[in-house]
């Protein structure tokens, strides 16, 4: 078993959807947690961080982390064609400037 | 604008020759990077930690006589495939903490094709 599951996806959407983006692990040292979005043939791009448990928003986006469940989520509200990319969740036990433990990334695509 | 940059963006090469990928940080100092490999339509794969001024430490199975990682100043990390074959064809990424923000900021990758 994997220590980060995340569906790979597809996920495909028309625009303007809310889009769920998940992921499970099975370390309960994990303490801070990364959403990045990579375009293809790009560097991944820091999207959400959140540290412990809760929600955190920004713009269309809101990261929950729900550490009793060792469940993640990310929501995209009102989502656009640039959307479009492959979302990785990360996680580091100590701080995100450690080493971070990837999930496999899910591929979204935000049919116009 | 980008804070961690990669040279080269794309190299292609003969089998055997050796590969310089270099990754710098661009407006903060990290004593720490990390090079990751990434196949197509899969995740990242940690390679290794590239320490200042201490060797690196190596991913189980990655070859550290293949991959040499040289961490030269504060800003600049370097990743060298030696002696490439068609197998090391990949995309490779590096990552650098910044600290302040604690958060970790990734390079615009470099793909590698070995002919």
């Amino acid at each position: 078993q994997k220590e980060v599951e995340q569906d790979p996806g597809p996920l495909s959407v028309p625009e303007g959807a809310i889009v769920s983006l998940n992921c499970t692990y099975s370390n309960s040292a994990f303490q801070y947690f990364m959403w990045y979005r990579q375009y293809s043939r790009k560097g991944p791009e820091l999207l959400m961080y959140t540290y412990s448990s809760g929600n955190k928003e920004d713009g269309r986006f809101t990261a929950q982390v729900d550490k009793s469940s060792k469940y993640i989520s990310l929501f995209i509200r009102d989502s656009q064609p640039s959307d479009s990319a492959t979302y990785l969740c990360a996680m580091s036990e100590t701080n995100a400037g450690n080493m971070l433990t990837f999930g496999g990334g899910t591929r979204l695509m935000v049919k116009p | 604008g980008a804070v961690v940059s990669q040279h080269p963006s794309r190299v292609i090469c003969k089998s055997g020759t050796s590969v310089k990928i270099e990754c710098r940080s661009l407006d903060f100092q990290a004593t720490t990077m990390f090079w990751y490999r990434q196949f197509p339509k899969q995740s990242l794969m940690l390679m290794a930690t590239s320490n200042e001024g201490s060797k690196a430490t190596y991913e189980q199975g990655v070859e550290k006589d293949k991959f040499l990682i040289n961490h030269a100043s504060l800003t600049l990390s370097t990743l060298t495939v030696t002696s490439a074959h068609p197998e090391d064809s990949s995309f490779y990424i590096c990552s650098a903490p910044r600290l302040a923000e604690e958060t970790q900021y990734f390079g615009p990758g470099t793909r590698l094709l070995v002919l």
